[in-house]
């Protein structure tokens, strides 16, 4: 069955980088394509942007098109989500979720887990 | 940006009672070429991802039970709980696809009364 698997929480210092996983399983990795949406605490899912895991073509949210990249490892079924220049409004839960299919106007049929940042001094 | 306007915040319905939910979005997100809303519904549960429940404004995802169910086009929108379970408890979002950047509703809390 199709399984979006995410690694454990991070805790890091404002200015760091974080790079987030999130392995697919149970699908074609390549013929999808992988949304990043976070959810800071108590407020509304707030998308980030999508990479084509065929080929690698990104979509970004202007809100973070100058901090995050999206790149894929298709040997490994792999999307990763790397955020730099961290401050503390960036502690969210962030969720990797595959669209329904290549396009990514499309909506999310599976949700990983989540991979909770917290950005504290 | 599409803005994407949900009420209520929060309802309480009793069980077996239908709850209502709205979403409004700021334009339309009916794509002409397709004649179909880039719309969809999901629940989230505390300490969960959400899951998806309706997509193109009224078609149930797979294994959805039948009393969700979703209508409206172009720019209003409506999730109808038939029948509430205590399983229900949620809160629900929509969300459009129509365009870049995707955005969410603010998010519905359902509650039993």
């Amino acid at each position: 069955q199709v399984q979006v698997v995410q690694s454990g929480a991070e805790v890091k210092k404002p200015g760091a980088s974080v790079k987030v996983p999130c392995k697919a399983s149970g699908y074609t990795f390549t013929t999808y394509t992988m949304h990043w949406v976070r959810q800071a605490p108590g407020q509304r899912l707030e998308w980030m942007g999508w990479i084509n895991a065929g080929n690698g073509n990104t979509k970004f949210s202007q809100k973070f098109q100058d901090r995050v990249t999206f790149t894929s490892d298709t040997s490994a079924s792999t999307a990763y989500m790397e955020l730099s220049s961290l401050r503390s409004e960036d502690t969210a839960v962030y969720y990797c979720a595959r669209a329904l299919g290549t396009s990514g106007y499309l909506p999310i049929d599976h949700w990983g887990q989540g991979t909770q940042v917290t950005v504290s001094s | 940006d599409i803005v994407m306007t949900q009420s209520p915040e929060s309802l309480a319905v009793s069980l077996g009672e239908r709850a209502t939910i709205n979403c409004k979005s700021s334009q339309s997100v009916l794509y002409t070429s397709n004649n179909k809303n880039h719309l969809a519904w999901y629940q989230q549960k505390p300490g969960q991802p959400p899951k998806l429940l309706i997509y193109w404004a009224s078609t149930r995802e797979s294994g959805v039970p039948d009393r969700f169910s979703g209508s409206g086009s172009g720019t209003d929108f409506t999730l109808t709980i038939s029948s509430l379970q205590a399983e229900d408890v949620a809160v629900y979002y929509c969300q459009q696809y129509f365009s870049s950047p995707l955005t969410f509703g603010q998010g519905t809390k359902v509650e039993i009364k």
